[in-house]
């Protein structure tokens, strides 16, 4: 149990659904990010969100859409994805606004686009 | 550009030893993280390096040579619950992470 809890597991979804993906963090942080997982490759920074301000955007399609309401939850909201989408998004915190931190990672959610 | 390099898979055997390698190109360094994940589980934190030399936790070990951009994990008395993925992160100077595409361990009886 690393303190970061996403919902839901595993989602399928077609191209025209729209789906969103919660984490929520137990730890008292103040950093949250998105990271997309994809086989045999390098996990991809998607959004970085510190003190509830999103600070980062790493060209992320507008089809991502996040949404951090508090320091404690974090969702990102899917919609007219594409099969090339399909992947592991995890989500992750840290304390917050210092470099050299641990990050500590929920399970993630498989997605599969259909 | 920037990139991490680390061995695919590897495979050992339960009880042996198993050294893990990891290369890095950055633009500056600010530490160098190791993560062990299970399959369908989270990424978990395992060692971070910063200074060269060698620090030990356990039956894990992390090695840093920042002169040679190389790192390495060194894992003893392995055990089947060892098998896993290990991954490879530097911090470069915007104290942005670059991840390696991790290497899967499998532990063999």
């Amino acid at each position: 149990e690393t303190g970061v809890t996403q919902t839901p597991r595993h989602l399928v979804m077609g191209m025209t659904n729209k789906k969103s993906l919660k984490c929520e963090q137990h730890l008292g942080h103040n950093a949250m990010y998105w990271y997309k997982q994809s086989a045999k490759k390098p996990l991809e920074l998607m959004f970085v969100y510190n003190f509830k301000e999103q600070t980062e955007n790493n060209s992320v399609p507008s089809r991502f859409s996040p949404e951090c309401p508090n320091s404690s939850h974090l969702f990102l909201h899917l919609h007219t994805l594409q099969p090339e989408d399909s992947a592991l998004y995890l989500c992750a915190s840290s304390q917050g606004g210092q470099g050299g931190e641990k990050l500590f990672f929920g399970s993630g959610t498989q997605l599969s686009v259909l | 550009g920037q990139n991490i390099d680390q061995p695919t898979e590897m495979t050992a055997t339960e009880g042996a030893i198993v050294q893990i390698n990891c290369t890095y190109q950055t633009s500056g360094f600010n530490g160098l993280f190791w993560y062990q994940q299970h399959a369908g589980e989270a990424p978990t934190f395992l060692s971070y390096n910063v200074l060269d030399g060698l620090e030990e936790k356990g039956r894990f070990s992390s090695f840093l040579s920042r002169s040679k951009g190389y790192s390495y994990l060194l894992l003893k008395e392995l055990q089947m619950k060892d098998s896993a993925s290990y991954l490879c992160a530097v911090m470069d100077s915007n104290y942005q992470l670059i991840w390696g595409a991790g290497t899967k361990l499998i532990i063999k009886p």
